[in-house]
């Protein structure tokens, strides 16, 4: 069946460094990737989406690789502010379909400490 | 612009009743979904509409329906309430619906069923 895999632990980091999260997934062909952010009690904002055939994206302090033979996408925010401190979200978008049927992933917690 | 509004914000029901959440998109937005959020399941597709049309639909029972007005507030609606039917609903407007288009959440619905 197909499964996305983002790491249920949090991640903890120091302000300043640079917050890698993960995205895995298996039986799925994706055609286009799109990573969220979600603050408690808010729905998820939009951050970047990456196509299949993009291998890299940035956008200010983001950065998403997105690599079809490994089935992952990296999530980078360099230098890291408490400010990042959120839950982020994979989402997998399916290829042919035409229009939104995204399939998430739980997310990650990221915790930036000053 | 205004955001995505959804109503109400807080919901709490018995097992066996029915409720119907409202979803107003982004003015201009022609395609709202529809996703459940729960800690264990992470964020769920319920079904996409555009112009009043269910295009998409997730893997739900049909105790799971929704609509879509002329207007494209959006309304869906659960019957027959199961204690597992406890989550966050959040409804995401965007302007087509086409897959690579940006979707916009609103704060979500919490459901709690008792």
């Amino acid at each position: 069946s197909q499964k996305i895999e983002q790491n249920s632990e949090a991640l903890n980091i120091q302000e300043g460094k640079t917050a890698t999260l993960t995205c895995n997934y298996t039986n799925y062909s994706p055609a286009y990737l799109q990573w969220y952010r979600q603050d408690p009690g808010r729905g998820p904002v939009f951050l970047l989406l990456i196509r299949e055939n993009e291998k890299e994206k940035r956008k200010e302090r983001l950065k998403v690789t997105f690599d079809t033979t490994l089935k992952q996408s990296l999530f980078h925010i360099t230098a890291s502010q408490p400010a990042d401190s959120a839950t982020y979200l994979c989402a997998l978008g399916a290829q042919g379909t035409g229009f939104q049927k995204l399939v998430f992933g739980t997310g990650t917690r990221l915790l930036v400490s000053p | 612009k205004a955001g995505v509004t959804q109503t109400p914000r807080y919901l709490i029901k018995t097992r066996g009743q029915q409720v119907t959440l409202s979803c107003s998109p982004i003015s201009g937005h022609r395609s709202v979904s529809w996703y459940q959020q729960t800690p264990g399941q992470g964020l769920q597709f319920l079904f996409e509409y555009f112009s009043e049309t269910q295009r998409n639909k997730g893997n739900f029972p049909g105790r799971f329906s929704g609509r879509q007005f002329s207007n494209s507030r959006s309304e869906m609606n659960v019957s027959t309430l199961e204690l597992g039917d406890s989550a966050l609903y959040l409804c995401a407007s965007s302007t087509s619906g086409l897959a690579t288009d940006t979707q916009y959440f609103g704060p979500g619905t919490r459901l709690t069923v008792l």
